[in-house]
């Protein structure tokens, strides 16, 4: 079964720093891994898809990679704002549908 | 356009009662998903539609949940004889499509229904 861990589990920061979530799953034959933010009582707002082909995705501060190899990847968010504050998700599929979720890391940027 | 819309957003049940959960996904989308949200368990996949072939229903927890989708749009997730162990948020996605790679696999999240059971 693919296993996803997401590190670390909370992260605190003050606004304009640059900071690293990180993914790591266990079967690196995925289809695509994509990155989600969820806020409080709210859905999912898909951030970054990535396909198992690709390195790396990029939209607006955020920029996603992913190394299938090593069986891990990174959610870069530059100049962090308090508006970026939410729980970060990452998922990976293995037969191209259904994901298979972290249990995400919980972010606050202060200001 | 509108995104996926999930109805009720709430809903208290006491344990024994059924349960039918709504979900419309984006039209023109051809694949729609459940998942479950429970307390420090995380996500789990419940169950997949693609068009109209049969469903994935691997993740279904037990005999008491059941899904359908009419006319390829609408679906219904349903839980009979509801536990307290079934309280969590259930989330509905959709997609363009599955499997096709370029970006039509993204999954677009509903906002959930909150399920209590008493």
């Amino acid at each position: 079964k693919q296993e996803v861990t997401q590190i670390p589990a909370a992260l605190s920061v003050p606004e304009g720093e640059n900071l690293v979530l990180n993914c790591s799953f266990t079967d690196s034959a995925i289809y695509n891994l994509q990155w989600f933010r969820q806020d409080p009582g709210k859905g999912l707002t898909s951030l970054l898809l990535i396909q198992s082909s690709q390195r790396e995705q990029t939209s607006g501060r955020l920029n996603a990679s992913l190394d299938k190899s090593s069986g891990r990847s990174t959610l870069y968010i530059a100049a962090s704002q308090p508006g970026d504050s939410a729980t970060y998700l990452c998922a990976v599929t293995l037969g191209g549908y259904a994901l298979n979720f972290g249990k995400g890391t919980s972010l606050l940027v202060t200001p | 356009g509108a995104g996926v819309s999930q109805s009720p957003s709430n809903k208290v049940t006491e344990k024994g009662k059924d349960v039918e959960l709504r979900c419309d996904p984006i039209s023109g989308h051809t694949a729609l998903y459940w998942y479950r949200q429970s307390l420090g368990q995380g996500l789990e996949f419940l169950i997949y539609f693609q068009g109209n072939s049969a469903p994935d229903k691997s993740g279904l927890p037990s005999d008491r949940f059941s899904a359908e989708r009419t006319g390829g749009s609408v679906s219904t997730l349903t839980i009979q004889r509801t536990q307290q162990e079934d309280s969590a948020v259930y989330l509905c996605a959709s997609s363009r499509t599955s499997g096709a790679g370029l970006g039509a696999d993204t999954q677009y999240f509903g906002p959930g229904t909150r399920l209590t059971v008493l």
